[in-house]
């Protein structure tokens, strides 16, 4: 009964591979986000979809690309990937775009080597 | 730009007792706060909120003070528990824009 779950949550590759973090919400949700927490804690804001339609896209370098098959589903990939995207990554979900009372998922842990 | 700041980066505080945990924000377009609770090794969980038409909002054991004169907000623990032991994030927002800001955290130690 997962509310928002991610896979993997534990993610170890090397430098200049593509990866891809899943996240899926089963509260009916309309908006799901990505963040980014680095070493420090502190989290930072990447994406945000609302019924599939991205409304938040932060500066992040474009190969980061988010995609949301559906309303449950909002997952990112990652290219080429470089030792300082090391962090871990959070999905969260809220139910109205205009409703900052996100549930966030466990996280995947991301080591680039 | 904003930054946001806590100004305490570990506080500790006695079991029972009550704990501040300040912030400081920059941007004086925020008008959407939020405290979030990290517990080691989760994601962030959301506590409370208060937006800048208030002052003050209070929750089950906690209350959220926001001084825009100084652009300051604090969240206040009552009675102090050991499963509040987390990290404390607030965030600004500037609502109409969806522009989130977080502070670095800090990290509140109750001792029993």
């Amino acid at each position: 009964d997962t509310a928002v779950s991610q896979t993997p949550k534990y993610l170890v590759t090397q430098m200049g591979n593509d990866k891809s973090i899943k996240c899926e919400q089963n509260l009916g949700h309309d908006t799901m986000y990505w963040y980014k927490q680095d070493s420090k804690k502190f989290l930072k804001i990447m994406f945000s979809y609302n019924n599939k339609e991205l409304i938040i896209n932060e500066t992040v370098p474009n190969r980061f690309s988010p995609k949301s098959p559906d309303k449950a589903h909002l997952n990112l990939h990652i290219n080429s990937l470089e030792l300082g995207d090391s962090a871990v990554y959070f999905c969260a979900s809220s139910p109205l775009s205009t409703s900052y009372e996100q549930y966030f998922g466990p996280g995947t842990r991301l080591t680039v080597t | 730009g904003e930054s946001v700041g806590l100004h305490l980066p570990t506080l500790s505080v006695q079991e029972g007792d009550n704990s501040i945990i300040n912030c400081a924000y920059s941007n004086s377009a925020s008008d959407y706060f939020i405290w979030y609770k990290q517990e080691s090794g989760k994601g962030p969980q959301f506590i409370i909120d208060i937006r800048s038409n208030m002052d003050k909002r209070q929750g089950q054991r906690v209350t959220v003070l926001l001084n825009k004169t100084v652009k300051h907000l604090s969240l206040q623990i009552a009675a102090t528990q050991p499963g509040d032991s987390a990290v404390y994030f607030c965030a600004a927002i500037i609502y109409n824009f969806n522009k989130f800001y977080f502070g670095s955290g800090t990290k509140l130690n109750v001792k029993p």
